[in-house]
């Protein structure tokens, strides 16, 4: 088993330019998250999918924020246009549903932009 | 969501016992209490979850009180490696199943 797989690991870009990142979660993983984590924070949830429908976006900026599952499996997050304030670590986690399971992280992207 | 206090930091020397306390006393019944820790420049990784009972697992054990509204993670001989930000979060229950909230943590130094 791979874990959870996010690509690419780093990525720099210039302000107003679009980006996206990609999670592979782990097989058969009903629920997925993104999570932003700010050099020093604890991860800052942006949503939460329970297969493909988003239940939790409410921390999810969505005027430059963008993210899909489809068919309940990998899943994309975009910014559009960047800000120097979304320099960041970007995290997937995925875990089956319920409050008695373990959550699987994946490595994360960095990104920087300037 | 049902919040968790922590302390921001603690030390330890290796080869000792390292208690990790957490408050949570707006817990409800169907929060579940978690344990992740984060190693420098990583994900942050699965350690021990429980309900009421206590737990043990080859990583650490997890003392919850009879009340429910703290909880102690225990790491029973810590390694250089054990040195990372630990975190204790509610996943539970309700409006926010499944939810993953993270807080501050505590930042575990382990000397040699």
């Amino acid at each position: 088993e791979a874990g959870v797989v996010q690509s690419p690991r780093y990525k720099i870009i210039e302000k107003k330019q679009p980006v996206a990142f990609w999670c592979n979660p782990i097989s058969g993983h009903n629920t997925l998250y993104w999570y932003l984590q700010n050099l020093g924070q604890g991860p800052e949830l942006l949503i939460r999918y329970e297969n493909e429908e988003a239940v939790d976006d409410s921390q999810l900026p969505k005027d430059r924020f963008s993210a899909e599952r489809l068919k309940g499996v990998d899943s994309t997050l975009k910014i559009q246009p960047a800000e120097l304030g979304d320099s960041a670590v970007y995290l997937c986690a995925s875990s089956y549903t319920g409050a008695d399971t373990e959550a699987f992280f994946g490595q994360g992207t960095r990104l920087t932009v300037v | 969501d049902a919040k968790t206090t922590q302390p921001n930091s603690m030390e330890s020397n290796e080869e000792e016992p390292v208690h990790l306390p957490c408050n949570h006393s707006t817990i409800s019944g169907t929060d579940y209490i978690h344990w992740y820790r984060q190693l420098p420049s990583q994900g942050p990784e699965y350690v021990i979850h429980g309900l009421t009972s206590n737990v043990n697992n080859r990583m650490a054990s997890l003392a919850i009180a009879e009340d429910r509204k703290s909880s102690t993670l225990i790491l029973h001989r810590a390694t250089l490696r054990d040195a990372a930000v630990y975190y204790c979060i509610l996943r539970g229950g309700g409006t926010s199943y499944g939810k993953l909230t993270f807080g501050q943590g505590t930042i575990l130094t382990v000397h040699p």
